[in-house]
């Protein structure tokens, strides 16, 4: 199974200041049709996790513009240029290039100052 | 828009089947575009893939391997839902248990999730 590895593992940001997250892969998520696919998901409390960025850099219809996600290989990263409360929650980065056995990261716990 | 709903017992005694169901609304469940999925969430294990049934001219399973001796995906065409099964429960089996589809790679619609809690 390819290890999906998140850090850091909490953080606290001040509203209106940015945040990142990075994701690590134990191998390349490159699939040989030119896709990679490396997405975000964010688990608010009490709710299952919900899509935000798929194929490492585009936006799910809805998501604001402020999420934004890169990479290539086994590297990439979810930034929020301007933390605002309702971005409180736990990110995700899950791979599904290896399609029979996808994972997850370990999560990511965002809150507020 | 889809939505998946699921039923099932919150409580099953170890050794036994833990038997979950997802009914599916705005999509069915035979669409060969598409998988659905089953994940379970747990503070030990965190967000953990299980399995998937996908129709592509013919049923497909997809198991995970930590689970692949002892889980069964089915779907059910005349009711537009499917279920898991998992065998042989132990307490380390104790998990939110998540339906979801998988489109285009992307999990994009989720059940609400079910608490099933292995103990006697």
């Amino acid at each position: 199974d390819i290890v999906m590895t998140q850090t850091p593992l909490s953080l606290s940001v001040t509203p209106g200041q940015p945040a990142s997250i990075s994701c690590k892969s134990s191998q390349s998520l490159l699939y040989s049709d030119g896709k990679t696919y490396m997405s975000w998901y964010l688990q608010k409390p009490g709710q299952p996790p919900q899509l935000l960025i798929y194929e490492v850099s585009n936006r799910l219809s809805g998501v604001p513009a402020r999420f934004s996600g890169s990479g290539s290989g086994t590297d990439f990263t979810l930034s929020i240029s301007r933390v605002e409360a309702e971005d409180v929650g736990v990110y995700y980065c899950k791979q599904s290039t290896q399609f029979a056995s996808i994972t997850f990261g370990q999560g990511t716990r965002l809150e507020i100052k | 828009q889809v939505q998946l709903q699921q039923s099932g017992p919150g409580l099953v005694q170890p050794s036994q089947t833990l038997s979950l169901t997802c009914a599916i609304s705005g999509d069915t469940v035979s669409n060969n575009g598409v998988a659905w999925d089953w994940i379970r969430q747990s503070p030990s294990r965190g967000l953990e893939w299980l399995g998937r049934t996908y129709y592509r001219s013919k049923w497909y399973n997809d198991y995970a391997v930590s689970v692949k001796s002892r889980i069964n995906i089915n779907p059910d065409t005349s009711k537009n839902q499917f279920s898991l099964q998992l065998n042989s429960v132990t307490p380390e089996d104790t998990a939110v248990y998540y339906c979801a589809r998988m489109s285009s790679r992307r999990l994009g619609s989720w059940g609400q999730g079910t608490l099933v809690t292995v103990s006697s």
